[in-house]
């Protein structure tokens, strides 16, 4: 079975430097995976999306996010955070191929301090 | 263009109870699936939706069922209400197989 691990629970950094939130996942193929973007209160915002080809993929907000087979892991970077990226955000795995169940991780939420 | 539309935003029930939620897909897309978020939690599974079939389902018990309309809309129902189902319940739609989908705001569920 599929699952997401985002060993960190609560991150805390300053505005204007950079951040990365781990990701690793486990599910025996090549795994579809993304990053979403909860703000407090609401829905989720599809940051990134990794399918295939480069492993290094762009996303909205500035957020990037590089996919590592040999580690099984797919970690969000942002070279400088906005007091605005304050959220909660979550990686997640799709099956490739078959329905699309998503599996989601615990969730990072992230603090930004002045 | 439209996104995900969820009704209600918010809800209070007792237990016991029954409740039901309504979801309405972006523009074009025929795929809905459930998810519920305790708090603190990454959303889980609950099922999914396509051509008015549940075409797969998560570990939740049979007090959770859904139905799709022919315009692709979907209805979540929980029957026996418990404390336990007080959640953020997010639906999200996608279009036939592909895998990205795109959440709703959410309805926010209080079981008293």
């Amino acid at each position: 079975a599929q699952s997401v691990t985002q060993p960190d629970i609560h991150i805390t950094v300053s505005e204007g430097a950079s951040l990365e939130l781990r990701c690793n996942y486990s599910y025996g193929a090549t795994p579809y995976l993304f990053w979403y973007v909860q703000s407090p209160g609401q829905g989720l915002q599809l940051l990134l999306k990794y399918f295939s080809g480069d492993t290094l993929v762009q996303g909205i907000k500035g957020f990037e996010a590089e996919f590592k087979r040999s580690q099984s892991s797919f970690n969000l970077r942002k070279p400088s955070v906005h007091w605005s990226d304050a959220a909660e955000y979550f990686c997640a795995v799709v099956s490739s191929g078959g329905y699309q169940k998503v599996t989601f991780g615990t969730g990072t939420k992230l603090q930004v301090i002045p | 263009d439209a996104g995900v539309t969820q009704s209600p935003t918010h809800l209070i029930k007792t237990r016991g109870q029954q409740v039901t939620l309504r979801c309405s897909p972006k523009s074009g897309h025929d795929t809905v699936s459930w998810y519920q978020q305790a708090l603190g939690q990454g959303p889980q599974f609950i099922f999914q939706y396509y051509e008015e079939e549940e075409r797969q389902r998560g570990n939740f018990p049979d007090r959770f069922s859904g139905h799709q309309f022919p315009n692709y809309s979907s209805e979540l129902n929980v029957n026996a209400l418990l404390l336990g189902d007080s959640a953020l319940y997010l639906c999200a739609s996608s279009f036939q197989s592909q895998e990205t989908q795109y959440f709703g705001p959410g309805t926010r569920l209080l079981v008293l």
